[in-house]
Parts: structure tokens; sequence; C-alpha cells
């Protein structure tokens, strides 16, 4: 089966930047996928990494090895508007993407 | 360009009633997918079709539970005999095959 580990919770203050770890166990890895899901609302993509190393997008980099079969979501800059829950979440050859249980971020002034 | 629908928003239904979910992927997705959210939980996979692949349903948590998708299009997910445990949030999304599209959720009581 697969596994996916990330922290419940990660509280930080604006302006900060916050570093959210995944790790995973799983078959037929082909890459891991970041969303964000804010209270009330629909998951939404954020990033994708299929190969080692760092993809940044703006505010937000994600982070892949393979080899240790972890990854990272880093956020900077951090704005109250991102408080919201962050899901990792594995490509598997012809599945469904399986999802962690989320991290909860809370932005404070 | 329109997003993933789903209908209804919100379903209140007695234990022991069916209840069937309606997913309008986007136009052009060939994979769609059906999660369940419980309060404050993580997204669990209950079933996926690819195509006119047969449906992965490994996430099926009962046979209580079923779901179809007609000319590789709309969706509709069917709870037979509900129980308590099956209130949650109802999630569809669609995709081309990279990133998912997820509708607003049909959010499922269970009196």
């Amino acid at each position: 089966g697969q596994s996916l580990e990330q922290p419940s919770e990660v509280t930080a203050v604006e302006g900060a930047i916050v570093q959210i770890n995944c790790t995973y166990q799983t078959s037929g890895f082909y890459g891991l996928s970041w969303y964000q899901q804010h209270d009330g609302g629909a998951p939404t993509f954020l990033s994708y990494n299929a190969l080692d190393g760092l993809e940044e997008t703006g505010r937000f980099s994600s982070f892949l090895s393979r080899s240790d079969s972890y990854g990272y979501l880093l956020l900077q800059e951090l704005q109250m508007k991102d408080s919201a829950s962050y899901f990792c979440a594995v490509n598997q050859a012809g599945t469904a993407l399986i999802f962690g249980k989320g991290t909860t971020l809370s932005v404070s002034s | 360009g329109a997003g993933v629908s789903q209908s209804p928003s919100n379903k209140v239904t007695e234990k022991g009633k069916d209840v069937e979910l309606r997913c309008d992927p986007i136009s052009g997705h060939t994979a769609l997918y059906w999660y369940r959210q419980s309060l404050g939980q993580g997204l669990e996979f209950l079933i996926y079709f690819q195509g006119n692949s047969a449906p992965d349903k490994s996430g099926l948590p009962s046979d209580r539970f079923s779901a179809e998708r007609t000319g590789g299009s709309v969706s509709t997910l069917t709870i037979q005999r509900t129980q308590q445990e099956d209130s949650a949030v109802y999630l569809c999304a669609s995709s081309r095959g990279g990133d998912l599209y997820f509708g607003p959720g049909t959010r499922l009581t269970v009196t």
C-alpha cells in the first residue's frame, strides 16, 4: 500500500518562511504533488515534482528527493491568506492520486 | 471556462436511505476521481475513472458505495442504506492526466 506522513499543524508569523515536510512510501512512484485547501473550499493545485530538486513558483517552492522518499513545500514571505491546509500527494502509475492527511498552517500577524 | 460542478451542494438524509451525488467534470478531461473528506481530515480516495478503462474501485469503503460514469463525462456516486459514518464532504475532481481540478463538493449529512 501507500502511506504519506506530514505534520498535522504548523504555525508562523507574517513575513516568515515555513517548510512543510512530506515522507512517503509507495510503489510505482511518478511524482509528488502539493495542494492547498482553504477552510470550506476545494483543494487547488500548487506544484508537482517528478524529478529531484527544487521547483519554484513565486513565493512557493517544492522539493523532491526520490532516493529519500521525501519532499517539502517551502512558503516564503508568509501572508495571512496563506493560512490553509496543505496536502502532499503521490502520483503513481495507473492509479489515483493518494493524499496525505494534510498540514494546517496558521499565519498570525 | 466552466470548472467541475457537483450537485447537490448539500444533502441531508435519514439513516438507511439511498443518495445519489452528481459530478460534471471539465469538458475534455479523461480522468475523474471521487474523494471523501471528513471534518478536519484528509482526502480519502474512493474511485477513479480513466477513459474507457475499468474503474479503480479500490478505495470504496463498502459494497454500499458504487459509482458510474456515463459517456465518459458525468459521474454519479451512489450510497445505499446510508449510515451516520457516511457523513462527510464528497469531492469530485477531473484531470487530463496532470493536476486535479476539484469541484466544490457535496456535504452529506446522515441523521
